[in-house]
């Protein structure tokens, strides 16, 4: 069984660019959720993607976005980059949503730092 | 809002010693709380759960019990051990599509 796996592990962008993340959840698992953690804190909910749909979003700008593909591998991408968005981004796949049961397995993070 | 709020970090101990990281919670209804652990270079792993007042969570002998009266849900290990240094994550969540983090404390057990 392949855990969540994500791409790049490191990213270096500047203020103004555009960045794609990539996520591959957990096999079997039809749910992914996105958080930044911010250096020293703890992750925050980005949004999370269930069945190809956006079914739940945290309190960030429209220019984080996000997709789901029929395989349940996802992409997160952030436009007009600026540098608060530097963080480690991490990714969280789980098999449904809307309950607590459901145990979200998070991969080891992608860490973007915009100069 | 709702929102977890955990003790202050970095936590050194040494191996064999007591472990109490505090968690409190502030919260409009009734989440279920987690502790996720992070090691060093990895993603986070779910170490305990609970999903209602009362019930004690536990696994790789740490506990913690929702509090509901005290909006708590402290993390305990009776003896710590080199491999247990990391970071520990308290939550909530009330649906399990958006969960609500604390900042994270580190703990360090010395040999």
């Amino acid at each position: 069984e392949t855990g969540v796996t994500q791409s790049p592990t490191h990213l270096i962008k500047t203020r103004g660019q555009q960045v794609t993340l990539r996520c591959s959840s957990q096999s079997g698992h039809n749910t992914v959720s996105w958080y930044q953690q911010a250096l020293g804190q703890g992750p925050q909910f980005i949004f999370q993607y269930y069945r190809e749909e956006e079914n739940g979003r945290g309190n960030f700008p429209p220019r984080f976005s996000g997709l789901q593909f029929p395989n349940y591998s996802s992409e997160l991408n952030v436009n007009a980059l600026e540098l608060d968005d530097s963080a480690l981004y991490l990714c969280a796949s789980s098999l449904g949503a809307g309950s607590p049961y459901n145990e979200q397995f998070f991969g080891p993070g992608t860490r973007l730092t915009v100069l | 809002g709702d929102s977890v709020t955990q003790m202050e970090g970095p936590v050194t101990l040494s191996e064999e010693a007591c472990l109490t990281i505090n968690c409190t919670y502030t919260a409009t209804g009734y989440p279920s709380l987690f502790w996720y652990v992070q090691y060093p270079g990895e993603g986070l792993q779910l170490l305990l759960k609970a999903t209602k007042a009362d019930d004690k969570g536990s696994n790789k002998g740490f506990e913690a019990t929702y509090r509901k009266e005290t909006t708590s849900f402290h993390l305990e290990k009776g003896s710590v051990q080199v491999s247990d240094s990391a970071v520990y994550f308290c939550a909530l969540t009330y649906t399990g599509n958006q969960f609500y983090f604390g900042t994270g404390t580190s703990l360090t057990v010395i040999p």
